[in-house]
């Protein structure tokens, strides 16, 4: 069974670009998590989705965004990007709340 | 707030010995506990999940233990290999829904 894709893998922006993120979870998974991981602070979750919606979200600014559509497939969205968001982009497919989450490769996005 | 912690931060040992990675968190309200592997520049793998109710979990060469009373959780190693060489990160889901929270990791290097 393929695991969870996420495209693209690297990204290289400049401050002030948007930039949007895309992850397609397991076949048969519904939900979908976003982390952010940073050295210095770690892996922080940004938001989850389950059948379109927006079932949870992390301490992030308007800024960082995002959706599911009808085939589980979600993006997450960054706008006005500041260097502070260069940042490898994590996001976890599992099957509903509480079952074990599976992580894709990440995306890595560099802001110049 | 959930705080976890991972002691060491770092270990290194050599090929054949047995270890144990330790994970501690502050708030004994969780759903289950996972702990993965994330390669340098990789996403992470899962290696084990325990729920709340359950005490342990193997597969192959890794045992997990819980112990929701005192706040902890291990990962045993048996046998290391070179290739176990990664990083190892316990994450906590709480009864609020499916957020991880994340402990800082422990880097492992298996020295052959």
């Amino acid at each position: 069974k393929a695991g969870v894709t996420q495209t693209p893998r690297y990204l290289i922006k400049t401050r002030g670009q948007q930039v949007t993120l895309s992850c397609s979870p397991i076949s048969g998974h519904r939900s979908v998590s976003w982390y952010q991981q940073t050295p210095g602070q770690g892996l922080q979750f940004l938001f989850e989705y389950f059948s379109e919606t927006q079932r949870n979200k992390g301490n992030f600014p308007g800024r960082f965004s995002g959706r599911q559509f009808s085939n589980s497939r979600s993006e997450m969205n960054v706008s006005t990007l500041e260097l502070g968001d260069s940042a490898l982009y994590l996001c976890a497919s599992h099957r509903d709340i509480y079952n074990e989450q599976f992580f894709g490769p990440g995306t890595r996005l560099t802001v110049l | 707030k959930q705080e976890v912690t991972q002691i060491p931060a770092a270990l290194s040992v050599p090929e054949g010995e047995n270890l144990v990675l330790n994970c501690s968190f502050t708030d004994s309200a969780i759903y289950n506990l996972q702990w993965f592997r994330q390669d340098p520049g990789k996403g992470l793998t899962s290696l084990l999940l325990i729920q709340s109710s359950q005490r342990e979990q193997t597969s192959g060469r890794l045992n997990a233990s819980l112990d929701k009373s005192s706040g902890r959780s291990t990962l045993y190693i048996a046998a290391s290999q070179p290739g176990d060489s990664a990083t190892y990160l316990c994450a906590l889901g709480g009864t609020s829904g499916s957020r991880l929270t994340f402990g800082e990791g422990t880097q492992l290097t298996v020295n052959p």
